[in-house]
């Protein structure tokens, strides 16, 4: 049990369009939801933790206006890359926290993302 | 506060023989500590936890840490090296006061060789 879904694996896009990442609980739900980001060779820098039904907490230094998320139901929380740029590629991972234990966290399988 | 260090970036090792790689934390309140893997362009897979129970933690594929609090480490080893445990890993410490987030160290490359 506790499968985190993410989706796309990879995705190329142009520099001025949008990408959306989705992240699902599969048999789980999940009222809290953090999305990282992981430049090449290095740990996981948390972008921001989305809350069910409220505005996500970004991180310093996150443009919200830039990384857009949403989560709209226990089991589904989406992360938009606007008007992507090439210094936006990256390794995004989500992680879905399963119960109010600090222990219950499953992580999706990332998504990379390239901007060309 | 929490933070984690891990002391090695890469680790090399032949196969069969003893892993060993190092981490360092501290926090201000009682921690829960992890130790994650993940395989090129994949996401993170949980070894192990220490949750305030026994300090000796046995985890998934032969890994087993254990917790020393007088010295604030979290070492994670394994007997015997296999090829396929070739991978980064990552030791992540959040602090047991309700909804903690996690906090990752740098990471260390384990390599193992034939």
């Amino acid at each position: 049990g506790a499968v985190v879904s993410q989706h796309p694996s990879w995705v190329i896009c142009k520099s001025g369009t949008s990408v959306k990442i989705e992240c699902r609980s599969l048999d789980f739900q999940a009222t809290t939801m953090f999305w990282y980001r992981q430049f090449p060779k290095q740990s996981l820098m948390l972008m921001a933790t989305s809350n069910e039904g409220s505005k996500a907490t970004y991180e310093q230094g996150v443009e919200k206006d830039k990384f857009l998320i949403n989560h709209a139901s226990l089991t589904l929380s989406t992360l938009t890359v606007t008007s992507a740029h090439p210094e936006d590629s990256s390794f995004y991972i989500c992680s879905a926290r399963r119960d109010s234990t600090t222990y219950g966290y499953t992580f999706g399988s990332g998504t990379r993302l390239t901007v060309v | 506060a929490q933070s984690v260090t891990q002391l090695d970036s890469h680790v090399s090792v032949s196969e069969g023989t003893p892993v060993l790689l190092r981490c360092n934390y501290s926090s201000s309140y009682s921690p829960s500590l992890f130790w994650y893997v993940q395989h090129p362009n994949k996401g993170l897979q949980l070894l192990l936890k220490y949750t305030s129970a026994a300090t000796l933690v046995k985890g998934i594929n032969g890994f087993e840490a254990e917790f020393k609090k007088s010295e604030t480490s979290f070492h994670l080893t394994k007997p015997s090296a296999h090829m396929s445990d070739a991978a980064e890993y990552f030791c992540v410490v959040s602090s047991n006061s309700g909804y903690s987030t996690l906090t990752f160290g740098k990471g260390t490359m384990l390599l193992v060789s034939p």
